[in-house]
């Protein structure tokens, strides 16, 4: 399957422990997306990166949200100390010739 | 101010009949535009997209939308519905380009009568 990989598809934590989830493009596509989705939303733009570099961040992303791209490759999104709020599916997306192909997203449910 | 907007939260057709999903958007800018569709607990699979020129496009699994500059409509369409079609659309607006992050509308949660 050469589509978009994220790990773990569902991840169940404690209100106050930090979470990490990572995403894995499509191979060559340059441009990461990471988005968030609540409970009959849409999904939310969080951050991109373009290569390693992280370009553009929404106010969505608060100081607990940290996200990276090492070597332009795969990509973490982690959250500290993590809010009953935070709970969501988060979304990640690679990009070619103008289109975002997401993966199949990891649920996070913080109790 | 950029916005998505599906009127409708929740349509049911009977299986074979027509579908028309609405999406309005709000945009500075020439978009790009989009509909994805959501099946429960998964990511987001591209029905189709439109860039520019041909106003009506042609997706995945028999759908087409058709842009409409002047009423800035993307509505969705499929002739005949199947039982497997049950899922949520969404319908998205971006930049032109390679580069920019994608809005979205509600969606639209589709259920299909036997």
């Amino acid at each position: 399957d050469t589509g978009v990989s994220q790990n773990p598809r569902h991840k169940i934590t404690k209100r106050g422990q930090n979470v990490t989830f990572r995403c894995d493009p499509i191979s060559e596509h340059n441009r990461l997306y990471w988005y968030r989705q609540t409970l009959g939303q849409g999904p939310e733009f969080l951050t991109y990166f373009q290569n390693e570099a992280q370009l553009e961040k929404s106010r969505l992303l608060s100081d607990r949200f940290s996200a990276e791209r090492p070597k332009g490759s795969f990509s973490t999104l982690e959250i500290q100390r993590t809010e009953q709020g935070d709970s969501a599916m988060y979304l990640c997306a690679s990009t070619r010739e103008g289109t975002q192909y997401f993966g199949p997203g990891t649920r996070l449910l913080v109790l | 101010a950029q916005s998505v907007t599906q009127p409708d939260i929740h349509i049911t057709v009977s299986e074979g009949a027509s579908l028309e999903l609405r999406c309005n958007y709000s945009y500075g800018a020439t978009p790009y535009l989009f509909w994805y569709v959501q099946s429960p607990g998964q990511g987001l699979q591209l029905l189709l997209k439109y860039f520019s020129g041909d106003t009506l496009v042609q997706g995945i699994k028999g759908f087409e939308a058709e842009f409409k500059r002047s009423q800035s409509s993307f509505n969705l369409r499929k002739p005949s519905v199947h039982w497997s079609d049950a899922a949520e659309y969404f319908c998205a607006v971006g930049p032109g380009g390679s580069q920019g992050n994608l809005i979205f509308g509600k969606g639209t949660k589709l259920s299909v009568k036997p």
